[in-house]
């Protein structure tokens, strides 16, 4: 089946800097993916559309200054969090769109101190 | 938008009896309706999915059933075993863009 991985799965990071998560599919290419926020105990929300070649797309309420995205390729998107603060705490996942449906990475936990 | 709906939020069951997980959805155009399990720590896992066109689906112990005209459709499964404790996501979305809008979950716990 098709894979998807996230790099790294864990991160800390103080408050203030940026930090890169990374989604790959590892066995196929995914001109779309997506990119879900999931808090503690509560569900996934989804942030934004990567494309590939092109720019994000990204949910009401989602600032796309703070949260860069960038589709370079078939076989990764990344998302950087820019100035990250406390609340921008959370577990991150991605998601790569096939024909049949969408596969989706194991997370990356995020703290920011 | 979409909006999805989900329950029980949690659900507790004795080892070998069934559980049910129930969804609706708002928006007539979505045609695609995945379950997902999700351990903690990890990212989900797709358990099974029904499209619009089919009203059932079973995979082993683990069926879905959808209701078009009710906008609503159900997990459930038989057998429990502790294993298959974990929180439960549906989700709906369109075939074309797989964009997937979640449930707000439920967790199941089956007791041995």
């Amino acid at each position: 089946g098709a894979v998807v991985s996230q790099h790294p799965s864990r991160v800390i990071c103080k408050s203030g800097t940026s930090v890169k998560i990374e989604c790959r599919s590892l066995d196929f290419q995914a001109t779309t993916m997506f990119w879900y926020r999931q808090f503690p105990k509560q569900s996934l929300m989804l942030m934004a559309t990567s494309n590939e070649g092109s720019k994000a797309t990204y949910e009401q309420g989602v600032e796309k200054d703070k949260f860069l995205i960038n589709h370079a390729s078939l076989t990764l998107s990344t998302l950087t969090v820019t100035s990250a603060h406390p609340e921008d705490s959370s577990f991150y996942i991605c998601s790569a769109r096939v024909t049949s449906g969408g596969y989706f990475g194991p997370g990356t936990r995020l703290t920011v101190t | 938008g979409e909006n999805v709906e989900q329950h029980p939020s949690t659900l507790s069951v004795q080892e070998g009896d069934s559980a049910v997980i129930k969804c609706t959805y708002s928006d007539s155009a979505s045609n695609y309706f995945p379950w997902y399990k999700q351990e903690l720590g990890k990212g989900p896992q797709l358990i099974i999915d029904i499209r619009s066109n089919v009203g059932e689906k079973k995979d082993q112990r683990i069926a879905v059933t959808l209701n078009k005209t009710a906008k609503h459709f159900s997990l459930h499964i038989t057998e429990t075993q502790p294993e298959d404790s974990a929180v439960y996501f549906c989700a709906a979305s369109d075939v074309g863009t797989y964009k997937y809008i979640f449930g707000t979950g439920t967790r199941l716990k089956v007791l041995a």
